[in-house]
């Protein structure tokens, strides 16, 4: 079956835009996680959707870092006033919450944002 | 959350048995230990997890001592699709269903040569 897709696969923004980054979890589930990637780091937490509303959101670095996910399963990241070191690749996953391994969560393969 | 400590990277060559150790002393009772793989430009992919003892599956086994402040990821006779970067990651687990944040550390990057 399909696995987590993430559109585009390379954003390149200038200082100050806004950007969206669009996530589609694999069908069925209803966890639905964003993370963030710097380069030579692993991947760091930014929210949790269980459905539609956001059960964690403690790693949004700041307020303009927004995220939706309106009929429980397409979710976008929002970013306003981008910076040049919101730089990074975004990566979305999504597990399932019936009968699975609490970590084991399905990654997609990232959105790569560039700002300039 | 528990921290974790494996090391930066490691080099090995086609057909050899890798182990790379991850140290978590501070572990806690209800923590479980999990491994992910990540190859360039895609996302991690979940390898194994375990409490105890060993764990096996088609890919790797994970060896984990009876005090639990360690374990280790065992990839048998690796080839050069093998190269990636390992995550060694500690926290609530088993199948129990819902949800956790996992919180990565930089990770191993395993390089295999010909």
């Amino acid at each position: 079956g399909a696995g987590v897709s993430q559109t585009p696969s390379n954003k390149v923004t200038e200082k100050g835009k806004y950007v969206e980054l669009r996530c589609d979890p694999i069908s069925g589930h209803t966890a639905l996680y964003w993370y963030r990637q710097s380069l030579g780091q692993g991947p760091e937490f930014l929210i949790y959707f269980q459905g539609t509303g956001a059960a964690d959101d403690s790693g949004l670095p700041n307020d303009r870092f927004f995220a939706v996910r309106p009929e429980g399963s397409v979710s976008t990241l929002k970013i306003q006033r981008t910076e040049r070191g919101d730089s990074a690749v975004y990566l979305c996953a999504s597990s399932s919450d019936r009968l699975s391994s609490y970590n084991e969560q399905f990654f997609g393969p990232g959105t790569r944002l560039t700002v300039l | 959350l528990a921290k974790t400590t494996q090391p930066i990277s490691m080099d090995s060559y086609e057909g050899q048995e890798v182990n790379i150790t991850c140290s978590h002393n501070n572990i806690a009772t209800n923590d479980y230990i999990t491994w992910y793989q990540q190859f360039p430009s895609q996302g991690p992919r979940f390898i194994i997890q375990g409490y105890k003892t060993k764990v096996t599956n088609e890919v790797a086994s994970l060896f984990i001592p009876a005090d639990r402040k360690s374990s280790t990821l065992s990839l048998p006779r690796v080839s050069l699709s093998d190269t990636a970067v390992y995550y060694c990651l500690v926290g609530p687990g088993g199948f129990s269903g819902g949800y956790n944040k996992l919180i990565f550390g930089a990770g191993t990057r395993l390089a295999v040569h010909p």
